[in-house]
C-alpha cells in the first residue's frame, strides 16, 4: 500500500526556514517524479514543484512565487522527498502535502504557518 | 499559465440525484504524446485530496462507477450519476499538461 508521510511543519517568523520531509512506502520511489502541492486556510489547492526521477534527470521544477527561495529534492537511498524552504513569507502559510507523480495519492499534509 | 476555470463553484444537490461539474482549460490538454492530462480531485472535509480520475475518464483503484469523467481539447465534465452523502466535499480539476501545472479554484457539493 502506497504511503506518504510528510513532517517537519510548524510555526516560524517571516524571512525563516523550514524543512519539510516526506517519508515514501509502498511503491519503488526511485522510479517517480514526486512533487509538492500546498493549500492555504480555507483556500484551493496549489502546486509547489516536482522533482523528476533520476532516470529522467532528476531536475526540478517551481512556480513562480516559490522560484529561488524553496528547494526540493530527494534521497532515493531512503525513499525520502524535502523541501527546503527560505525567505519564508507569511503567504506561504499551507499544508503542505507530498504526492505521486500526477497527485495519484497524497500525503496527510504537515502545516507551516508564517507569523509576522 | 493555463487557467482552470470550474462551474458552478456550488453545487446544491439531493441525494439519489445526478451532478455535473465543469472544467474549462484556458489552452487545449492535449500533449505531444497524444494523452490528455486532466485529473479530477475530491476533497472531504478535513481530509487530504483524493484522485478520482485520471487523463479526462480513467477511475482510480477503489473509486465508485457512479463517478465518471468527459471531455476532450478544453472542455472536461465531472458527473456524479447518483449523489450520496459522502459525495460531500470540494472537487477540483488539475491539468498536468503543461507546467506549471494548474488547478481549478473547486467546487463545493453540498446535499439539498
Amino acid at each position: 500500500e502506497v504511503q506518504l508521510v510528510e513532517s517537519g511543519g510548524g510555526l516560524v517568523k517571516s524571512g525563516g526556514s523550514l524543512r519539510l520531509s516526506c517519508a515514501a512506502s509502498g511503491f519503488t520511489f526511485s522510479n517517480a517524479w514526486m512533487s509538492w502541492v500546498r493549500q492555504a486556510p480555507g483556500k484551493g489547492l496549489e502546486w509547489v514543484g516536482r522533482i523528476k526521477s533520476k532516470t529522467d534527470g532528476g531536475t526540478t521544477d517551481y512556480v513562480a512565487p516559490v522560484k529561488g527561495r524553496f528547494t526540493i529534492s530527494r534521497d532515493d537511498s531512503k525513499n525520502m522527498l524535502y523541501l527546503q524552504m527560505n525567505s519564508l513569507k507569511t503567504e506561504d502559510t499551507a499544508v503542505y502535502y507530498c504526492t505521486t507523480g500526477l497527485a495519484g495519492r497524497w500525503g496527510q499534509g504537515t502545516l507551516v504557518t508564517v507569523s509576522s | 499559465d493555463v487557467v482552470m476555470t470550474q462551474s458552478p463553484l456550488s453545487l446544491p444537490v439531493t441525494l439519489g440525484q445526478p451532478a455535473s461539474i465543469s472544467c474549462g482549460s484556458s489552452q487545449s490538454l492535449v500533449y505531444s504524446d497524444g494523452n490528455t492530462y486532466l485529473n479530477w480531485f475530491q476533497q472531504r472535509p478535513g481530509q487530504s485530496p483524493r484522485r478520482l480520475i485520471y487523463q479526462v475518464s480513467n477511475r482510480d483503484s477503489g473509486v465508485p462507477d457512479r463517478f465518471s469523467g468527459s471531455g476532450s481539447g478544453t472542455d472536461f465534465t465531472l458527473k456524479i450519476s447518483r449523489v450520496e452523502a459522502e459525495d460531500v466535499g470540494v472537487y477540483y480539476c488539475m491539468q498536468g499538461t503543461h507546467w506549471p501545472i494548474t488547478f481549478g479554484q473547486g467546487t463545493r457539493l453540498e446535499i439539498k
